[in-house]
């Protein structure tokens, strides 16, 4: 079946810093991908929706300038995490619609970022 | 807008008991809805995923069933196990959009 591959699994960054995220489908192409961030005992909310070859489409309220996300082919997309602040500490998770007409969506295993 | 609410929140049951979890939807435009289990610190694992034009889907111990017009979807799991432990989540897919709407999940617990 169709397979998201997203890394780091978690990852541990200085206030500052900048962090990516990298998902790639092994198995499919994904013209479209999702990003989300997840907080503790909550459901997932959706940052944004990154198109390989455009710019990302970010949901309201989301900062373009912190979330960076890049969609260079068809099997990549990255979410990079600019200037990191503790506040920014959640878990990403990235999702590509499955190819062919009616298939859902599959997720990536997602990112565990903790800034301090 | 589109909104979708999962009940109960959380659930403890003895193991070996039928069980069904709710899932509302507030606009039956919908093109697919489908149930995730989310393990703790975990990504998402899709178990069923049900066409707006189907009723249910069925895999193994769990069996999906979806209302459009009432807005409603279920997913029974039958003779639970404490592997089942997880978070439910169910998925909208609107009809104008490729954008999946969740709900809030429902925390299962089974106990041994």
């Amino acid at each position: 079946g169709a397979v998201v591959s997203q890394h780091p699994s978690w990852v541990i960054c200085k206030s500052g810093t900048s962090v990516k995220i990298e998902c790639r489908s092994l198995d499919f192409q994904a013209t479209t991908m999702f990003w989300y961030r997840q907080f503790p005992k909550q459901s997932l909310m959706l940052m944004a929706t990154s198109n390989e070859g455009s710019k990302a489409t970010y949901e309201q309220g989301v900062e373009k300038d912190k979330f960076l996300i890049n969609h260079a082919s068809l099997t990549l997309s990255t979410l990079t995490v600019t200037s990191a602040h503790p506040e920014d500490s959640s878990f990403y998770i990235c999702s590509a619609p499955q190819t062919g007409v009616g298939y859902g969506y599959t997720f990536g295993s997602g990112t565990r970022l903790t800034v301090v | 807008k589109q909104e979708v609410t999962q009940i109960p929140a959380a659930l403890s049951v003895p193991e070996g008991e039928n069980l069904v979890l709710n899932c509302s939807f507030t606009d039956s435009a919908i093109y697919n809805l489908q149930w995730f289990r989310q393990d703790p610190g975990k990504g998402l694992t899709s178990l069923l995923l049900i066409q707006s034009s189907q009723r249910e889907q069925t895999s193994g111990r769990l069996n999906a069933s979806l209302d459009k017009s009432s807005g409603r979807s279920t997913l029974y799991i039958a003779a639970s196990q404490p592997g089942d432990s997880a978070t439910y989540l169910c998925a909208v897919r609107p009809s104008n959009t490729g954008k999946l709407i969740f709900g809030q999940g429902t925390t299962l617990q089974v106990k041994p």
